[in-house]
C-alpha cells in the first residue's frame, strides 16, 4: 500500500515566522509534489521534484522554497509566512512521471496569524 | 498552458439521484484525463483515468467517457449514495497534471 505522510497535521504560525512542512513517502517513487488547496481554487502546484537534491517551480512558487534531501523526503519552507499562505497543503508522490497516479498525503492545515 | 473547467462548484442531491459533474479541458496534444476524489479529512485519491478518445473510465459506479471532439470528460453516476459525498477533481495531463477547482458533492439521506 502506497504511503505518504505529512507533519505536522496542523500548524499555527505567526506572520513573518518561518514554517517548514515535511513529507515522507515509502512508495519508492521518483516524483514528489507540493500543492495548496483553497476554496474556489482547487489544488494548485507549488513545487515538485523528479529526483533527490533537485526541485522545480510549479505554478505558484512565490513565497515558498522546497527541499528534497532524499528520495523519501520533500519539505516545503515558508521563510516569511504571510496571512495569504493560510491554506491546506498536500504532498503527493508518483512513479516515474506525471502520467502515473499521484498518491496524496493527508494534508497539513496551516493557519498564519 | 493547459486548463480545465468544472462548471459546478457545489452539487446537492438526494440518495439514488443521478449525478453529472461537467468537465471541459483545454490542452495541447492528447492529454490523459483523470478524475480524483477527496473524502472529508483526507487527501485526494485517484478514481479512474482514460487515455484515448472514446475510452470509458469507471470505478465505484462512477464513469466518464473521453470525448476529444468536445474536449470533455463528464463524471456520471446513476444512483448516488450518502457515502459519495466528497470533492471531485477533473485533471488533464500532458506534460504535467492540472487540477480543476473541484466540485463538492453533498448527498442527503
Amino acid at each position: 500500500e502506497a504511503a505518504v505522510t505529512q507533519s505536522p497535521r496542523n500548524k499555527v504560525a505567526v506572520t513573518g515566522g518561518k514554517v517548514t512542512l515535511s513529507c515522507n513517502q515509502t512508495n519508492n517513487h521518483n516524483n514528489m509534489y507540493w500543492y495548496r488547496q483553497d476554496t474556489g481554487h482547487g489544488l494548485r502546484l507549488i513545487h515538485y521534484s523528479y529526483v533527490a537534491d533537485s526541485t522545480e517551480k510549479g505554478d505558484i512558487p512565490d513565497g515558498y522554497k522546497a527541499s528534497r534531501p532524499s528520495q523519501e523526503n520533500f519539505s516545503l519552507i515558508l521563510e516569511l509566512a504571510s496571512l495569504s499562505q493560510t491554506a491546506v497543503y498536500f504532498c503527493a508522490s508518483s512513479d516515474r512521471d506525471w502520467g502515473y497516479e499521484q498518491y496524496f498525503g493527508p494534508g497539513t492545515r496551516l493557519t498564519v496569524l | 498552458g493547459d486548463s480545465v473547467t468544472q462548471t459546478e462548484g457545489q452539487v446537492a442531491l438526494s440518495e439514488e439521484d443521478f449525478l453529472t459533474i461537467h468537465c471541459n479541458y483545454s490542452a495541447s496534444g492528447y492529454p490523459t484525463l483523470f478524475w480524483y476524489v477527496q473524502y472529508p479529512g483526507e487527501g485526494p485519491q485517484l478514481l479512474f483515468r482514460a487515455s484515448r478518445d472514446k475510452e470509458k473510465g469507471s470505478s465505484r459506479g462512477f464513469e466518464a467517457t473521453y470525448d476529444k471532439g468536445t474536449t470533455s470528460f463528464h463524471l456520471r453516476k446513476a444512483s448516488v449514495q450518502e457515502s459519495d459525498s466528497a470533492v471531485y477533481y477533473c485533471a488533464p495531463y500532458t506534460n504535467k497534471v492540472v487540477f480543476g477547482t473541484g466540485t463538492r458533492l453533498q448527498v442527503l439521506p
